[in-house]
C-alpha cells in the first residue's frame, strides 16, 4: 500500500537533547512537508522540500532542521535551541507544486514530549 | 498573507442533525481549498477540495462544502451526523500561483452527542 509512516509515534526527550523524526513515503511524491500542532493553533509549516537536495523554511523553522538526501525520505530534527518543542509533529507529501489542487498526504504523526 | 477562519473551535451535534461547520478565507483571488478530518492521535484525512470547477463539492463520508466567492467561505456540511462524525476538522488554502503552500484554520472540533 502507498503512504506516508513516521516513526516513532511516541517520543520522550530530556531537554537539551536533539532528537530526530523520521518520515518515509512510498507515493512517489516530489515535495514533503513537515507541521507542527498546537492545541488550537491548527497546522503551522517548519520547512518544505520541492526536490531533492533543496529544502526551505516555513513559518516556524527556528530551532528545527532538515535534511533531504532521497526522494523517499525527510527527517526532521528537533534541536536543544526549540524552547517549546512539546508537540504533534506531522509529516506530508504532494506532486509538484503549482500542478493545478493537488492535495498534500498525510503520515500519522509522531508525538514528541519534552520531559 | 493569506489566512483562514474556522468560526467555532468546538461544535456539539446530536446525532442525526445537521453538521455546520463555517470557514471563511482572505484573498483576493479565489484560492483553491481544502477540508481535512483528523480523529485523535492520527494525521489528517482529505474530505473534499475545491478546484474552481463546480462551487458544490462533495466529499466522502457524506460531506459537502459549497464555495461562496461574494461571502469568501468555504463551509462544510452534512445533512445527518452520525457518531463517527467526532473529530477535528481543518479548512486549509492555497494560493493558486504559489506552489503548494498550505495555510491552515484553527480547526473545529465536533462532539456527536447520541
Amino acid at each position: 500500500d502507498g503512504g506516508i509512516t513516521q516513526s516513532p509515534k511516541y517520543l520522550f526527550r530530556k531537554e537539551g537533547q536533539n532528537v530526530t523524526l523520521s518520515c518515509e513515503q512510498n507515493l512517489n511524491h516530489d515535495a514533503m512537508y513537515w507541521y507542527r500542532q498546537d492545541p488550537g493553533q491548527g497546522l503551522r509549516l517548519i520547512y518544505y522540500s520541492q526536490i531533492v537536495n533543496d529544502f526551505q523554511k516555513g513559518d516556524i523553522a527556528e530551532g528545527y532542521s532538515v535534511s533531504r538526501e532521497k526522494k523517499e525520505s525527510f527527517p526532521l530534527t528537533v534541536t536543544s535551541a526549540q524552547k517549546n518543542p512539546t508537540a504533534f509533529y506531522l509529516c506530508a507529501s504532494s506532486l509538484i507544486p503549482g500542478q493545478g489542487a493537488d492535495e498534500q498526504f498525510f503520515g500519522p504523526g509522531t508525538r514528541l514530549t519534552v520531559l | 498573507a493569506q489566512s483562514v477562519t474556522q468560526l467555532g473551535s468546538h461544535v456539539s451535534v446530536s446525532e442525526g442533525a445537521l453538521v455546520l461547520l463555517r470557514c471563511n478565507y482572505s484573498s483576493s483571488v479565489p484560492p483553491y481549498l481544502f477540508w481535512y478530518v483528523q480523529y485523535p492521535n492520527q494525521g489528517l484525512q482529505l474530505l473534499l477540495k475545491y478546484t474552481s470547477a463546480a462551487t458544490l463539492v462533495k466529499g466522502i463520508n457524506g460531506f459537502e462544502a459549497e464555495f461562496k466567492k461574494s461571502e469568501t467561505s468555504f463551509h462544510l456540511t452534512k445533512p445527518s451526523a452520525h457518531m463517527s462524525d467526532a473529530a477535528e476538522y481543518f479548512c486549509a488554502v492555497r494560493p493558486k500561483a504559489a506552489g503548494n503552500k498550505l495555510t491552515f484554520g484553527g480547526g473545529t472540533r465536533v462532539l456527536v452527542k447520541p
